[in-house]
Parts: structure tokens; sequence; C-alpha cells
């Protein structure tokens, strides 16, 4: 069993780019894809980036996924920010037999 | 377009019982897996449980034994059978399902309180 570590908050200003991390507490980032999950407040989660870096359709490619296998993470890049970006969100992995989400990051876009 | 439409939801007292179904169009055949996810008020999101296709199931240790996870024949609708609920399963269950190489699809998630 491993756990999932994000920061539990980041802010920045529109126009600019923020990185979420998200580290695994043991066993490789890149054993197993990572999702990354949008929640926007009063809604229900979406998905931003699947399988790693996979964007769906209608993501914009502002949003990217990657990892820095150095410290064991994978991370979340939301460039050219806007306010509609505000929300919490969250990444995910599993080991075949359980999910594992990570605590969830509140981005503020101020 | 995916849809997911999650119902069932309801008040109910502890150690009672509920049944969730959530209906899937738009993404019926060639799903790998299905899924539970909840969220208590203002907290994270918690991963319940997991069906593959093929009929292999996985549960979180918090409802192992309580909850069963199961679709119809076609996986067009799935359900979580939920019992002897306690105050702490209080929580929006959402329901998701993919296929290996696609994004993770979501509903719009149905609540569920246990109060007496």
């Amino acid at each position: 069993n491993f756990i999932l570590t994000q920061p539990h908050s980041v802010s920045e200003s529109p126009g600019k780019t923020v990185t979420i991390s998200c580290t695994r507490s043991s066993g490789r980032i890149s054993a197993n894809y990572v999702q990354w999950y949008q929640q926007r407040p009063g809604s229900a989660p979406t998905t931003v980036i699947y399988e790693d870096n996979e964007r769906p359709s209608g993501v914009p490619d502002r949003f990217s996924g990657s990892f820095d296998r150095s410290s064991n993470s994978a991370s979340l890049t939301i460039s050219g920010l806007r306010t509609e970006d505000e929300a919490d969100y969250y990444c995910q992995s599993y080991d075949g037999s359980k999910w594992v989400f990570g605590g969830g990051t509140k981005l503020t876009v101020l | 377009e995916v849809q997911l439409v999650e119902s069932g939801g309801g008040l109910v007292q502890p150690g009672g019982s509920l049944r969730l179904s959530c209906v899937a169009s738009g993404l019926t055949a060639g799903v790998n897996f299905m899924t539970w996810v909840r969220q208590a008020p203002g907290k994270g999101l918690e991963w319940v449980s997991l069906l593959y296709h093929g009929g292999t199931t996985y549960y979180a240790d918090s409802v192992k034994g309580r909850f069963t996870i199961s679709s119809d024949d076609s996986e067009t609708t799935l359900f979580l059978q939920m019992s002897r609920l306690r105050p702490e399963d209080t929580a929006t269950y959402y329901c998701t399902r993919g296929r290996y190489g696609d994004s993770v699809h979501w509903g719009r998630g149905t609540l569920v309180t246990v109060s007496s």
C-alpha cells in the first residue's frame, strides 16, 4: 500500500503557470498510471489528465501531466491560468486492487 | 457523449440499507472498469469499490463485508448495495467508468445521509 501526498493549497495570478505535485510514498511513481481530476465548487469531479499525460477531448492544452522521478512525484501543470481554473485538484493512481487518491489541492487564482 | 446518472441516495438510519444505481449512456461497450467513489461533506475523494470487466471486484477496507458492487449483464448499469450503514458512510457517491487508453468518466453523484 502507498499514499499520495499533495500540497493542501496553492495560489497564483491569472496568466501565470502553476504546478501541483503528487508524491508517492512507496514504489515508483511511474509503476502505475496517474490521473488528475478537477472539482469545481458544488460540482462533480472531471478528468483533466489520464494515463500520466493524456488530455481528454475538450480539456485545453494548458493542462499537462509529468513525472519527477527524483522526488517520486507526478505533477499537474496549468499554464496561462484563468479564474475558471480555480478548483480542487486530486491525483489518483492504483495498485491493481485499489484506487488511491491524493488528499486534494485547492487552487486559488487571484 | 458519455453520461452517467446515479440514483438511489437518501436518508437512512444507522444499520439500514440502500442500493445505489448508475446508468450509463454513450459508453456502454468495451468498458474495462467501473468504480464507486465517495466524498464526505467538506472532505476529499475516497475510493469505495472497483469492478473490472469480467467480474473481479475489490473494496476499500472501510466498506468490505458491508457493500457489494455489481452490474447488469450489459454493463450499462452499475450498482452498489450498501448494508449495515454507519454515520461515517454519509457522503456523495459518484460512479466512474472507463476504458484503457481513454479518460475516466464521472457521474454527478447521489447523496447518502446516514442519521437517526
